[in-house]
């Protein structure tokens, strides 16, 4: 299993622009999460999905949105970048009918907005 | 929001010291997992705890689950030069049945060789 896999590993953005960052899981998990990790700050919610077709807003949500068409894909859209948007993205997954408390981690995107 | 205060920020240690690294908060927790992240990675769960008072170790480290539930200990034995990074506490408040997690803002390790 590759686990949680997240494309692109790194990229820049101008204000104004948009873009998608993928986040796939071969797990069969239900949950999935992604955060935001910005430096000192630990992890930040952004948004959540308990199941496909299924998401809700986590602690940080503003100025990103969410699908969820099917079990293994997660991707969240930036559609106008913003320089406070600069920062490392993390997304996460869990399963209920294991401990749904147990998350596991993709390897980051980190997002530059000039 | 709610909030995970972890301490100390920082370490700078010598190989083969012990280490020890709390988190601890105003609200009652049922779950508290503790991650290590590496440099330009994403983090990695170390251990899970699931009982007030329980006790749980993996290799070098031991977690424990505070008794009033409202704080979690780590600790790293006889430290090597690869125990370095970032380790988070997580902890889930209440019944939560979406698996949300509060992370705590993390303590850096260093360890000198």
């Amino acid at each position: 299993n590759a686990g949680v896999t997240q494309t692109p590993k790194f990229r820049i953005l101008k204000i104004g622009q948009s873009m998608t960052l993928q986040c796939t899981q071969d797990m069969n998990h239900n949950y999935m999460y992604w955060y935001r990790q910005d430096p000192g700050m630990g992890l930040k919610l952004i948004y959540y999905s308990v199941g496909a077709g299924i998401t809700d807003k986590g602690e940080v949500p503003n100025g990103y949105n969410v699908s969820r068409s099917t079990t293994e894909d997660f991707p969240l859209r930036l559609e106008l970048a913003a320089p406070s948007q600069t920062s490392v993205y993390f997304c996460a997954s869990s399963s209920p009918t294991l401990s749904s408390y147990e998350q596991y981690f993709g390897p980051g995107t980190r997002l530059t907005v000039t | 929001g709610q909030q995970l205060n972890q301490s100390p920020q920082s370490m700078f240690i010598q190989e083969g010291e012990d280490v020890s690294m709390n988190c601890t908060s105003s609200s009652i927790f049922n779950t508290w997992l503790w991650y290590k992240q590496d440099p330009g990675e994403g983090p990695v769960l170390l251990i899970a705890l699931y009982k007030a008072g329980e006790l749980t170790s993996n290799g070098r480290l031991t977690a424990q689950f505070g008794i009033t539930r409202k704080d979690s200990f780590l600790n790293i034995s006889a430290s090597i030069p690869s125990d370095v990074g970032i380790y988070f506490c997580a902890g889930q408040l209440g019944s939560s049945n979406t698996g949300k997690l509060i992370f705590g803002q993390g303590t850096t390790l260093q360890v000198k060789p």
